[in-house]
């Protein structure tokens, strides 16, 4: 069974500063998504960043990117300029495709990251 | 593009009571989940539908929630009757499917159970 862990509980990071949230996964699997959903305080869940693992390029949108490590089945999340809004609780998701035909996640237990004025 | 709308967004109930829960997908989306979020944990799938049909219900209490799909859009799951370990967060999420594998999820239910 797929299993998706987050090792940091809770971090902070000063504003305007570089904060790296860590994500480890396990898997058989050879194809398979990667993401990271963001959630803020108002609960609202809502997509960060997706990554194809039969890509080797790491995902980056804006200030957010990934360092994708197939082989160590890692997949960290780097937010750049951490800005005051970007305090939320951040999950990564590993996705599949399931035997059914339709795409199976599995959501690790979340970093809770607050940015610091 | 509207999102996935979810109501109540509040709920509270005493135990050995019964609730219910509405979704809204986003249209087209033809997968819809829920999930229960207890508080600091992440997101948990309940059910998971394909158009009208159940997909993936193994994690379902069965015993006491059920879900239904009408007409492969709107969705509701209730409780039946609900316990104390039943408060957290519901989810509903949806997604288009094929090559668009991303989730869009609701505001969620906060439901507490005393």
């Amino acid at each position: 069974a797929q299993t998706v862990t987050q090792s940091q509980p809770e971090m902070s990071v000063q504003e305007a500063e570089t904060v790296t949230l860590s994500c480890t996964y396990d898997t058989s699997e050879n194809n398979y998504y990667l993401f990271w959903y963001k959630q803020p305080p108002s609960r609202q869940m809502i997509l960060v960043i997706r990554q194809e693992a039969y890509k080797q390029q790491n995902a980056t949108e804006n200030r957010f990117s990934v360092n994708f490590q197939k082989a160590a089945k890692s997949f960290s999340l780097k937010i750049s300029d951490s800005q005051l809004g970007d305090t939320a609780m951040y999950f990564c998701a590993f996705m599949k495709l399931a035997s059914s035909g339709t795409y199976k996640y599995i959501f690790g237990t979340g970093t809770r990251l607050k940015v610091l004025a | 593009e509207a999102g996935v709308a979810q109501s109540p967004r509040y709920k509270i109930i005493e135990k050995r009571q019964s609730v219910a829960f509405w979704c809204n997908p986003i249209s087209g989306h033809a997968t819809l989940y829920w999930y229960q979020q207890i508080l600091g944990q992440g997101p948990k799938l309940l059910i998971q539908f394909q158009n009208n049909g159940v997909v993936d219900d193994s994690q379902l209490p069965k015993d006491r929630f059920s879900a239904e799909r009408l007409k492969g859009v709107d969705s509701t799951l209730k409780i039946q009757p609900a316990k104390l370990e039943d408060s957290a967060v519901y989810l509903c999420a949806s997604s288009l499917g094929v090559s668009r594998v991303e989730q869009y999820f609701g505001p969620g239910t906060r439901l507490t159970v005393t």
